[in-house]
């Protein structure tokens, strides 16, 4: 079956530019996540939805950042007034429940450079 | 809050040689750890995960972790290096009821 995708794959934009970032998880699955994957750094945790219930933001670095889930499946990552050093990978991850018991399944990232 | 070390930034071995991967974790209860790959352009793959019991787990592609609650370490092995697992390994550990916490990764290289 299809894995996570993510679109863009690459996205080159520049300082001030508003960008947003898609993800489809795998189809059922109710827990999605967003991380984002700075050179030299491991992922740091940003976003994470489950269901219907309230978003937990708190990795979130910054107001320029939002993202939301449409429907319980597809969500998007935007970034305003984008910054250079938000340049990063940006990941997706979903799983089939809440739990850190439960994999999660990744997908390719979304390369953001900001020049 | 929880922590995971991965001391090692780059390791080189030749193909054919053992591979120890290291992990070091903080968490005050039992963890809930984990062994991703990321390959060049590919999202992180599991290998392995330890929730409880034996304290060697088997992963997939011939990789096996060990968990030493007495050392707060998770290290990955495998004793036959292929070339095809060049790549990026990721050690987490589960926070909370559903965060991971990554480690900063070890990038291996294989030389032929």
């Amino acid at each position: 079956g299809a894995g996570v995708s993510q679109s863009p794959s690459n996205k080159v934009t520049e300082k001030g530019k508003d960008v947003e970032l898609r993800c489809d998880p795998i189809s059922g699955h109710t827990a999605l996540y967003w991380y984002r994957q700075s050179l030299g750094q491991g992922l740091e945790f940003l976003i994470y939805f489950q269901g219907n219930s309230a978003p937990d933001k708190s990795g979130l670095p910054s107001d320029r950042f939002s993202a939301e889930r449409t429907g319980g499946s597809v969500s998007t990552l935007t970034i305003q007034r984008t910054q250079q050093e938000d340049s990063a990978v940006y990941l997706c991850a979903s799983s089939l429940a809440s739990g850190v018991y439960n994999e999660q399944f990744f997908g390719p990232g979304t390369r953001l450079t900001v020049l | 809050a929880q922590s995971v070390t991965q001391p090692d930034i780059h390791i080189t071995v030749s193909e054919g040689a053992s591979l120890e991967l290291r992990c070091n974790y903080s968490y005050g209860a039992t963890p809930y750890l984990f062994w991703y790959v990321q390959s060049p352009g590919q999202g992180l793959q599991l290998l392995l995960k330890y929730f409880s019991g034996d304290t060697l787990v088997q992963g997939i592609k011939g990789f096996e972790a060990e968990f030493k609650r007495s050392q707060s370490s998770f290290n990955l092995r495998k004793p036959s290096v292929h070339w095809s697992d060049a790549a990026e390994y990721f050690c987490a550990v589960g926070e909370g009821t559903y965060k991971y916490i990554f480690g900063t990764g070890t990038r291996l290289k294989v030389l032929a």
